[in-house]
């Protein structure tokens, strides 16, 4: 089955941690994304990758960052200095930018939790 | 910039009831419009979307928003809520020509169905 897999399902950071999470496509997309979403606040786009190497910052990128080196997998690292890490993470994919017909698929997301 | 706001935190109806969500949208430019749904702890599915054509959009699960200019809205209703309708809803508007991995989201609709 085709689709976008997100590991692990629940993850927990100490105080000062990196930790990175997992996403993964296997829908041939080339542009892939990192939501974070809040009670109550909706989406935030995190960052963005609209093809292999190449990824621009989203509306909130600060104590993130990501990869893209093969098409199928965009991870996400939270740094240390992400201040406020709890949130459930969604990754997405696209065929890519500029297409109205275009389907955004999700991910079933990662709850991270500070210790 | 673009926008969306969603009516109303929380909606609950009875099974068999019309389901009415709320969105208003604040764009320069004509938008593209979405609905999303999540079930809990899952990532989001397309609805619906609204392209510039029919002001009408039927989606899935018997969905359907109608896109009203002179009232900058973009309500979704469903004639007859079902248990399995149960989810939170979100409103999203493209601040790419219909791309849809540049959304900005509205904070969602939590909608409860009682039996």
């Amino acid at each position: 089955d085709g689709g976008i897999t997100q590991s692990p399902k629940y993850l927990f950071r100490k105080e000062g941690q990196n930790v990175t999470l997992s996403c993964e496509q296997n829908l041939n997309h080339d542009a892939m994304y990192w939501y974070r979403q809040d009670p109550g606040q909706g989406l935030r786009l995190i960052y963005y990758s609209q093809i292999v190497n190449d990824f621009q910052k989203g509306d909130i990128a600060e104590g993130y960052s990501v990869s893209r080196e093969k098409k199928e997998s965009f991870p996400l690292t939270v740094t240390s200095a992400q201040k406020n890490p709890t949130a459930f993470y969604l990754c997405a994919s696209s065929p890519g930018q500029g297409t109205t017909n275009e389907k955004l698929f999700f991910g079933s997301g990662t709850q991270l939790s500070v210790l | 910039a673009q926008s969306v706001t969603q009516l109303g935190s929380h909606v609950s109806v009875s099974e068999g009831a019309l389901v009415l969500l709320r969105c208003n949208y604040s764009s320069s430019v004509p938008p593209y419009l979405f609905w999303y749904v999540q079930y809990p702890n899952q990532g989001l599915q397309l609805l619906l979307k609204y392209t510039s054509a029919a002001t009408l959009v039927k989606g899935i699960n018997g969905f359907e928003a109608e896109f009203k200019k002179s009232e900058t809205s973009f309500h979704l209703t469903k004639p007859s809520a079902h248990m399995s309708d149960a989810a939170e809803y979100f409103c999203a508007v493209s601040n790419y020509g219909g791309s849809q991995g540049n959304l900005i989201f509205g904070k969602g609709t939590k909608l409860s169905v009682k039996p």
